[in-house]
């Protein structure tokens, strides 16, 4: 069990350039969620994937965000025409199947848009 | 529509004292899944507990314990005898479960233990 991980662990970008996350879950996990975090929030749900198959979709994830998971293995999480509002931490959480599981989260990506 | 409340937004103690974290949930499902995330300083959560809304037993391990009371939607974490390295931000995070496995994380309530 290697964890899960992300790159980058920290992106600076200018506002209106577009970024990309990469997350690597646990190997034998099925599903994968994406999670925001601002300081001092806790962390919101983005989306998740079960298999390569994007289930859910929260309103926060508005149309500049994208996430894939091709090949129901690693995925990426993308941002076009960034904002100094999309400036937060991006956790990226694995778990197997069954009911309500246990989450397994990553380090996060800190992103901070100037 | 379900809330989450973690009413203390922080906690500070002394060292080998006892910390009570309280959550309370509002919802109107019958079946749900509760857990205690840890965020230390590195900022990694990590997973403390999980219980369903079913048991509502009262359960030790280690130094951390919990007690969920369905009547009231509570669902309480005690540290005891905490230490330094208890030092963390702890979410609770409810779960509907049944088809529905997002966490909708309360807002934190930091602990400082000091030496």
């Amino acid at each position: 069990d290697t964890g899960v991980s992300q790159n980058p662990r920290h992106k600076i970008t200018k506002r209106g350039q577009n970024v990309t996350f990469r997350c690597d879950p646990i190997s034998e996990h099925n599903r994968l969620y994406w999670y925001r975090q601002t300081l001092g929030q806790g962390p919101e749900f983005l989306t998740y994937f079960q298999n390569e198959a994007q289930l859910e979709k929260s309103r926060l994830l508005s149309d500049r965000f994208s996430a894939e998971r091709p090949k129901g293995s690693f995925s990426t999480l993308e941002i076009q025409r960034t904002e100094q509002g999309d400036s937060a931490m991006y956790l990226c959480a694995s778990s197997g199947i069954g009911q309500a599981p246990r989450q397994y989260f990553g380090p996060g990506t800190r992103l901070t848009v100037t | 529509a379900q809330k989450v409340t973690q009413a203390q937004t922080e906690i500070s103690v002394v060292e080998k004292e006892d910390v009570t974290l309280d959550c309370v949930y509002e919802t109107r499902d019958t079946t749900y899944y509760l857990f205690w995330y840890k965020q230390p300083p590195s900022g990694e959560l990590v997973f403390l507990i999980r219980r369903n809304s079913f048991d509502e037993q009262n359960e030790i391990s280690g130094r951390y314990s919990w007690n969920f009371q369905k009547s009231t939607s509570s669902f309480n974490f005690t540290i005891t005898a905490s230490q330094v390295v208890d030092s963390a931000v702890y979410f609770c995070a409810p779960t509907p479960g049944s088809n529905d496995y997002k966490l909708s994380f309360g807002a934190g309530t930091t602990v400082t233990v000091r030496a």
